[in-house]
Order: structure tokens, then C-alpha cells, then sequence
């Protein structure tokens, strides 16, 4: 089974401008997070997809950050304007109701500069 | 709500001694308690998993850990360390449903001396 998968695996960007991240969740499972790894820290949630639906977005910055799982499969996460303190891992991880698991992606490295 | 708090930032241990990994939690509901490890710049790895079954719970790469509901504790051992374990490792902790975010503590980082 494929695991999850995210692209790109590294972003350098300058600062102001938009740059996006996707995330193709395991096959079937209807859950799908995306986290933010700041250095030396550990990840934190910024949103939480059910399907297609978006239950749990406390934790972003909507002002400059969106996201969207169009069809409740792959999602895309975006900013716009990227600032220097968004440099982080974005982390994409999908989970199952029918088993004790969560799948973490690889993660984008995002350097904003 | 759930938290975890991880007791050291840092461990260092030599080759062939235990290792000890601190960890508390709090839960407003019944937890299921991970332990993930992350190498430099790899992706999050789950080395166990407590989900109310046994309280001993064996991982990968010779880990386990021990949940303690009186003491909110799920500490993480090994007998004995490998230059390979040298880490970020991660207590999370979460209320499961199928659907419910992972709470991340701040991690700790594990040294091996050889």
C-alpha cells in the first residue's frame, strides 16, 4: 500500500509570494490532517478534513493560509503571502476510523526567505 | 482537552546503557498514547502505540512503553541504546475515534555517545 504522499519535498521562496503544498492521503482513509513543525518543536494542527469537509480549522491562519480536499481525496494547503516566520515542515498525515492508524507524509520543508 | 508534557528536552546516553524517555499526559477522556521518532530530516516514524489493551506495549527496534493511569505516564525504555537510535522522539497523545488529531509534546532528543 502507497503510503502518504506530499510534494514537494523541499520549497525555497521569497518572501510575499504564494507558494502551495499537496497531499494524497492513503487510499480510503476519509481523514486527513495537515500539521506544522516549526524547528525544534513538534507538530501542530492547522486543519482537519472529514471527506471533503473541513471540521476543524481553529488553528489556521485564515488570512493567509487555505486549504482545500476537493472529492475528499488529495488536498492542497497554500499561502499566500508566504512570511518569514511560516519557514516550517508541513506535515500531512490521514487516518482510518476502522484501524488504530495515522499515516504521516514525508513533509515540505519550506524555507521562506 | 489533551496535553502532553515531555520531562527532557535532551537525554544523552552511552552505547549499550538503557534508555529512559519521560513523558505525562492528560486527558479529559480515556487516551491512546504513541511514541513516534524522527531522524534528521526524515519523516515521523511510529514506534508503538497504547490504545487500552495491554499496559505494556511493545514497539519497534526493541522499544516499549509502560501506560500508568495513576501516574499519567507513558515513559518510553530500552534496554539498551544503538548509535541508530539518536533522535527526535515524540509522546503524543490522542482520544481515539478514528478521526481525532494527535497532540504533540515538544519532543525530546535523544544522544548516543559511543
Amino acid at each position: 500500500e502507497a503510503g502518504v504522499v506530499q510534494s514537494p519535498r523541499y520549497k525555497i521562496i521569497e518572501k510575499k509570494q504564494p507558494v502551495a503544498f499537496w497531499c494524497n492521503p492513503i487510499s480510503g482513509h476519509n481523514t486527513l490532517y495537515w500539521y506544522r513543525q516549526n524547528l525544534g518543536q513538534g507538530p501542530e494542527l492547522l486543519i482537519r478534513y472529514e471527506n471533503e469537509e473541513a471540521v476543524d480549522d481553529s488553528q489556521l491562519p485564515k488570512d493567509r493560509f487555505s486549504a482545500e480536499r476537493l472529492k475528499g481525496v488529495d488536498s492542497t494547503l497554500k499561502i499566500q503571502p508566504a512570511e518569514l516566520g511560516d519557514s516550517a515542515v508541513y506535515l500531512c498525515a490521514s487516518s482510518s476510523a476502522a484501524n488504530y492508524g495515522y499515516t504521516f507524509g514525508s513533509g515540505t520543508r519550506l524555507t521562506v526567505v | 482537552a489533551q496535553s502532553v508534557t515531555q520531562l527532557d528536552s535532551h537525554v544523552s546516553v552511552s552505547e549499550g546503557t538503557p534508555v529512559l524517555l519521560r513523558c505525562n499526559y492528560s486527558s479529559s477522556y480515556s487516551p491512546s498514547l504513541f511514541w513516534y521518532v524522527q531522524h534528521p530530516n526524515k519523516g515521523l516514524q511510529l514506534l508503538l502505540k497504547y490504545t487500552s489493551a495491554a499496559t505494556l506495549v511493545k514497539g519497534i527496534n526493541g522499544f516499549e512503553a509502560e501506560f500508568k493511569k495513576s501516574e499519567t505516564s507513558f515513559h518510553l525504555t530500552k534496554p539498551s541504546a544503538h548509535m541508530s537510535d539518536a533522535a527526535e522522539y515524540f509522546c503524543v497523545v490522542s482520544v481515539w475515534t478514528g478521526n481525532t488529531p494527535l497532540v504533540f509534546g515538544k519532543g525530546t532528543r535523544l544522544s548516543v555517545i559511543a
